[in-house]
């Protein structure tokens, strides 16, 4: 059964303080691996996608890595805004049609 | 240029009834899957359909049915709706199928049941 685990569930920093957000999946076959960010109410809203090939990939203040061997990914935030508060969702794409496993999300407040 | 469109966006139903929430997807994408957002988790999977077909189907019940028009908008229909079905729906538009695409989804629709 493919599963997408995050952690930490939720984190709390202050502003202008940088952030690295975990992500572990099994996915198989594996064919990608997105961060999407979530606003309280709103669809979720992409900001990366890395296929199994790539380690890294940046989207301004977000930089997204992948270790395709072990089967982890990262997204690192740096210089928080307050606007960045929202949950943060690691998705794992397979081979198949549509089939996108969502993890549960870590949810991130960023205090003034 | 328009988003991904849903509606209604909030919905209250009873036990029982059925539902049919709506997606008009991004001008120019021609596949729409479907997903179920339970509070506090991730999304789940239900429909992908591209060019009118589908494509994909997750771990749902045959009480949830969809299909897709030839504008592309797509329906989702749930009946004998149970309190579990309570949830945040997601549309999600992309260009195609393929499996690296993004996906574009709207901000849902509240599902509520009494």
């Amino acid at each position: 059964k493919n599963q997408v685990e995050q952690s930490p569930q939720s984190l709390i920093i202050l502003e202008g303080k940088n952030c690295t957000l975990q992500c572990n999946y099994t996915v198989s076959p594996f064919s990608n691996l997105r961060w999407y960010k979530q606003d309280t109410g709103r669809g979720p809203v992409s900001l990366t996608i890395m296929t199994f090939s790539e380690n890294t990939k940046s989207n301004g203040r977000y930089t997204a890595t992948l270790d395709a061997d072990t089967k982890q990914s990262s997204l690192h935030i740096t210089a928080s805004q307050l606007s960045d508060s929202a949950s943060y969702i690691c998705v794992g794409g397979g081979t198949s049609y549509g089939k996108l496993t969502f993890g549960q999300g870590t949810i991130l407040t960023v205090h003034p | 240029d328009a988003g991904v469109t849903q509606s209604p966006t909030h919905l209250i139903k009873t036990r029982g009834q059925h539902v049919t929430l709506r997606c008009s997807p991004i001008s120019g994408h021609k596949s729409v899957s479907w997903y179920q957002q339970v509070l506090g988790q991730g999304p789940q999977f239900i429909f992908q359909y591209y060019e009118k077909e589908e494509r994909g189907r997750g771990n749902f019940p045959d009480r949830f049915s969809a299909r897709q028009f030839p504008n592309y908008s797509s329906e989702l229909n749930v009946n004998a709706l149970l309190l579990g079905d309570s949830a945040l729906y997601l549309c999600a538009s992309s260009l195609w199928t393929g499996t690296d695409q993004p996906q574009h989804f709207g901000d849902g629709t509240r599902l509520s049941i009494l």
